[in-house]
Parts: structure tokens; sequence; C-alpha cells
């Protein structure tokens, strides 16, 4: 696609309910990371995907946290039991990896999913 | 871990003005770049320079990563430059984590 996108846009749910937020990365981009922005802070490293390899899951702040991707294609970000400190903003990136010289191109980010828990 | 320090945290500028933000880094870096998260959230890439210099119209950047620091100029500012400016690096050996610094907040008064 033209660029990265991630859906739903916004969602609120209940304490204790699961979430299932959604990217699609950038077409021919085998790197995707997923972070989390905080109201007025940076963003946090979550997870990181590269081609079949292992995911980096350093950033994952409890193991209600998991995160899938298929390939090099869309990945899925799963909060299960949700809290009301998980409420931020979800974002997605993707970026080039290349391989010969083992670096990245820029990551390019989507719009995010703003997640409340109520 | 690699540690990315941002200055100034805040910064108001008059319109037309001139400024420069800063990134410091502890570590050795695969790359740096700086982003610009605008008002509505989205975050737009300005640049990726892992060393070096590059320009882009009003906006420049240096990256000397033998002394571990970036920096990114705006000259003539506008309102539309508002938001918030984050440097972001690629982390060297045990994988490739990308680390963000706090960011700087911007606000150019009309």
């Amino acid at each position: 696609g033209a660029g990265v996108s991630q859906s739903p846009s916004n969602k609120v749910t209940e304490k204790g309910k699961d979430v299932e937020l959604r990217c699609d990365p950038i077409s021919g981009h085998t790197a995707l990371y997923w972070y989390r922005q905080r109201l007025g802070q940076g963003l946090e490293f979550l997870i990181y995907f590269q081609g079949n390899s292992a995911p980096d899951k350093s950033g994952l702040p409890s193991d209600r946290f998991s995160a899938e991707r298929t390939g090099e294609s869309v990945s899925t970000l799963t909060i299960q039991r949700t809290q009301q400190e998980d409420s931020a903003v979800y974002l997605c990136a993707s970026s080039l990896w290349v391989g010969t010289g083992s670096f990245h191109y820029e990551q390019y980010f989507g719009p995010g999913t703003r997640l409340t828990v109520t | 871990g690699i540690q990315v320090e941002q200055s100034p945290p805040d910064l108001i500028l008059q319109e037309g003005a001139n400024s420069t933000l800063r990134c410091n880094f502890s570590d050795s870096v695969n790359n740096l770049q700086w982003f610009h998260q605008n008002p509505w959230g989205q975050l737009i890439n300005l640049f990726y320079i892992p060393s070096g210099t590059k320009q882009n119209g009003r906006l420049s950047a240096t990256t000397v990563a033998t002394e571990r620091y970036s920096l990114l100029y705006i000259s003539s500012s506008q309102t539309t430059d508002s938001g918030v400016y984050f440097c972001a690096v690629e982390t060297q050996g045990g994988g490739f984590k990308t680390i963000f610094g706090a960011g700087t907040r911007l606000f150019v008064k009309a």
C-alpha cells in the first residue's frame, strides 16, 4: 500500500477485556515495529519483527501483551485483560532491511490506534 | 541500555526565528532519524541521518556519530513547525531495538 495503515483508529474497552490491534505495513517492508505512546510522552519500543526471524519482544511490558506477524504482511498486537494503565496510542512502523549491510532504512509510521480502557 | 537525551525539552519561538535542537546518545548506533509529531499525532519523517549533513528546505540536520550527537536546525520558523520533535536511534548489537528520545516540544507564535 501507499503507507502504513492501522485499525481501528480508536478503541474504547472495559477493564479486563481483550483487544486486538492491527497493522498493515508498507508493501515490501520486511521489518515491522510496535510502539506505545502515553499521553504527553515519548515512544516506548514494544516489539520488532524482521522477516521470518524470531521477533525481539524485549519491550513488551507484561505477559498480557503479545504480537504476531504472518510472513512480511499484517501484524496484530493483542492485549489481554486490559488495565487502565494500558490506555495509550499504539503506533506501528515498517522499514526496509538491508541484509548485506545489517541495517534498516528509515521507519515509516502509521496513524496509530488510540486505546482507552475505562 | 543506550540513553537518548534531547534538548531543550520545550522551546517557544517567534515566527521567523531560527533554532537548534540537540540529540545526544550514549553508545554507537546503526542509524538515527528525526521525526516531527504534528498536533494530530502523526509522525512525519524529517531526516534519516546516521552521519553527515542533510538539508531539506528550511530544515537541516547534522550527525557526528563519533561524538554521539545530532543537531536539527530549523530556520525561519513557521507556525506549522509547532509540535514535538523526536530523534530515534537504532541500537547496535543484541537486536535492532529503536530508542526514542523524550522529544523537544516546539511552539511557534505568530
